[in-house]
């Protein structure tokens, strides 16, 4: 099946930093890609979704200027966390969506999961 | 917008037994889809099952089948045979039938905890 991965898996850093989380499709063209976030023992919550080559549409109540999503090419979005404090760790979730070619259903794949402490 | 609930935030179930989570969604949609996703402790999400609500004939994949009742706004996941490996959150889904953009995304229950014992 599609592969999604993720980069980094885990990452700690210091309040007041910039952290930068990629999400790459590896077998296959994405042309929407999705990032969720997942407190302990909860649900995912959709942040935003990004469509390749232009803006990211941002869920309401996400801080756009925080959470900075970029998605320059088809296998390759990046969620940015701008001066990062405690509040943002959670676990950032990304999935990838293949191009639709004009038939049936497409799927939607999961990366594993980046999880953030921030100190 | 479209809600999902799931009113059991833990099941347990005898390995070999079956156990039915539950699942209600609120739309005003007459076509989309559903999903049932499986997190286990490593935090990847899985596809179990899928259902198109077009389809009146219920999904199966294995042990894993759903009971979709449409006018009632209900999906359940019913699981045969439970095995250890069982064990994970589970997540019931939906999406709208347009696939572009963000009308693709999903919106997720707040998820069911499945132990299995032996």
């Amino acid at each position: 099946g599609a592969v999604v991965s993720q980069h980094p898996s885990r990452v700690i850093c210091k309040s007041g930093t910039s952290v930068k989380i990629e999400c790459r499709s590896l077998d296959f063209q994405a042309t929407t890609m999705f990032w969720y976030r997942q407190f302990p023992k909860q649900s995912l919550m959709l942040m935003a979704t990004s469509n390749e080559g232009s803006k990211a549409t941002y869920e309401q109540g996400v801080e756009k200027d925080k959470f900075l999503i970029n998605h320059a090419s088809l296998t390759l979005s990046t969620l940015t966390v701008t001066s990062a404090h405690p509040e943002d760790s959670s676990f950032y979730i990304c999935s990838a969506r293949d191009r639709w070619t004009g038939g049936g259903t497409v799927s939607q794949y999961f990366g594993p999961g980046t999880r953030l402490t921030v100190l | 917008a479209q809600t999902v609930t799931q009113s059991q935030p833990e099941m347990s179930v005898q390995e070999a037994e079956t156990v039915t989570l539950s699942c209600t969604y609120d739309t005003s949609e007459s076509d989309y889809y559903l999903f049932w996703y499986k997190q286990p402790p490593s935090r990847q999400m899985i596809l179990v099952i899928r259902q198109e609500a077009y389809k009146q004939q219920n999904a199966t994949e294995n042990r894993f089948s759903v009971n979709f009742q449409k006018a009632a706004k209900s999906f359940s996941l019913k699981i045969s045979d439970s095995q250890l490996g069982d064990a994970a959150m589970y997540f019931c889904a939906y999406r709208t039938s347009w696939d572009t953009g963000t009308a693709s995304k999903l919106t997720f229950g707040t998820g069911t905890r499945l132990q299995v014992t032996l």
